[in-house]
């Protein structure tokens, strides 16, 4: 069964650093997104990504995050300028049509460490 | 998106059904049910939606009240391995992005 990868699985920096996560989504998806989870509290939605735009993105989506979709399988999450609070997991997904009956697949996350 | 309550965390024991109850009584009409849910250290994962009519699949049964104001979702026989945070979720037609909440996190006694 096709499936969402990520990596790394768990990336060290120190703050003030960037960093870039990485995600192959499912194949012939055309909508991606990126999620967030810190320890012990709920996901939260980032930003959400179709026809090489952001569609959408919340209050947590600010300057210091980029989106990418750089060639026809990675999309990218860069983090500019690190901080603590951006220690968290992070979860890519993607899904084929959008919309209200769609099946967002998501990846096994990133754990990202900010020292 | 339309909110919904779930007990914070239910027990049940291995190979016996469980009903993961969810309201939400401000529904509207154009609004799905959806069934995520988060196994330990891995990503949330799919489990089933509906809009007016139960439906199955191989994972589950989702059972919608006639006035859609709560769903319940059955187990039909509980493994170890279904011992996750269990989320229910409303989804219109204006969001293509997921809004979780806390959900109930299902404990399986063996």
């Amino acid at each position: 069964e096709p499936e969402v990868t990520q990596t790394p699985s768990h990336q060290v920096t120190q703050m003030g650093q960037e960093v870039i996560l990485r995600c192959v989504p499912i194949s012939n998806h055309l909508y991606f997104y990126w999620y967030r989870q810190i320890l012990g509290q709920k996901v939260e939605f980032l930003v959400s990504f179709y026809n090489n735009e952001i569609s959408e993105k919340s209050e947590i989506f600010d300057d210091q995050f980029s989106v990418e979709r750089p060639d026809g399988s990675n999309f990218t999450l860069k983090i500019r300028s690190t901080k603590l609070e951006d220690s968290a997991m992070y979860f890519c997904a993607s899904s084929q049509t959008g919309g209200p009956t769609d099946t967002q697949y998501f990846g096994p996350g990133t754990r990202l460490t900010v020292l | 998106d339309a909110k919904t309550t779930q007990p914070n965390s239910m027990e049940s024991n291995e190979e016996e059904p469980v009903h993961l109850p969810c309201n939400h009584s401000t529904i509207s009409g154009t609004d799905y049910i959806h069934w995520y849910r988060q196994l330990p250290s891995q990503g949330p994962e799919y489990v089933i939606h509906g809009l007016t009519s139960n439906v199955n699949n191989r994972m589950a049964s989702l059972a919608i009240a006639e006035d859609r104001k709560s769903s319940t979702l059955i187990l039909h026989r509980a493994t170890l391995r279904d011992a996750a945070v269990y989320y229910c979720i409303l989804r219109d037609g204006v969001d293509d992005k997921i809004i979780f909440g806390k959900g109930t996190r299902l404990h399986i006694l063996p």
